[in-house]
């Protein structure tokens, strides 16, 4: 079983939808990450969040740190939206290195 | 102010021949990263340097791979030889400190081996 676990894989919404992917993970963590990632590869960061909830534009993720969840959302979708988004998990201590998700496909259809 | 350079952005090589990626970090940025990542998947990390040490690399394949980073600031990681497995986009972020929490991102290199 992966550290962590998204869905859906895929996501297939109408412009204007309300959109929402899950993250679930295994290890202690320091902080948890949302990554945007477009057809070519290049990987942004959306956010970094250790507890409660953020919120940047049309963007909110939140976290529950005793259920070892998050949830990133996006109100009103555009077909700009359409990318991959990744979850990573910050380990606790050490290294602290990032274990990523496989990643949320979304496409936004106009 | 310019991001994480990388080059070349494609490269397709026949297998058992080498191959380097090369990347440039952004500047003032001591901590440097060479993540790999498969078709469908999350990035994995390979290395990953504070200025010109390789303070992890126990997922970097020794026998084939090798990476540096002299002067602490540019970076280069080697495949010889390729193999058909080694298919994958090879990214690079830095951050600022040695911290996981503000990286940046690469546009990064897909490698097709044949």
């Amino acid at each position: 079983k992966n550290e962590v676990e998204q869905s859906p894989q895929n996501l297939t919404a109408q412009e204007g939808e309300f959109i929402t992917i899950n993250c679930s993970y295994s290890v202690g963590i320091s902080a948890l990450h949302w990554l945007q990632q477009h057809p070519g590869g290049g990987i942004v960061s959306l956010f970094m969040l250790s507890s409660g909830k953020k919120k940047h534009g049309r963007l909110i993720a939140t976290i529950n740190i005793q259920e070892k969840h998050s949830s990133l959302h996006i109100t009103a979708s555009h077909p700009r939206d359409s990318a991959v988004y990744i979850c990573a998990a910050q380990r606790q201590g050490g290294s602290e290195k990032l274990v990523f998700g496989k990643g949320t496909k979304l496409t936004v259809n106009p | 102010e310019a991001g994480v350079v990388q080059s070349p952005r494609y490269k397709i090589i026949e297998k058992k021949q080498p191959v380097a990626f090369w990347c440039n970090p952004i500047s003032g940025h001591n901590t440097l990263y060479w993540y790999r990542q498969n078709l469908g998947q999350g990035p994995e990390l390979l290395i990953r340097y504070e200025n010109e040490e390789a303070v992890d690399d126990s997922q970097l394949p020794k026998d084939r791979f090798s990476a540096e980073r002299l002067k602490g600031v540019d970076s280069t990681l080697k495949i010889q030889p390729a193999e058909l497995g080694d298919s994958a986009v090879y990214l690079c972020a830095s951050s600022l400190v040695s911290s996981y929490n503000e990286q940046f991102f690469g546009p990064g290199t897909r490698l097709t081996v044949l």
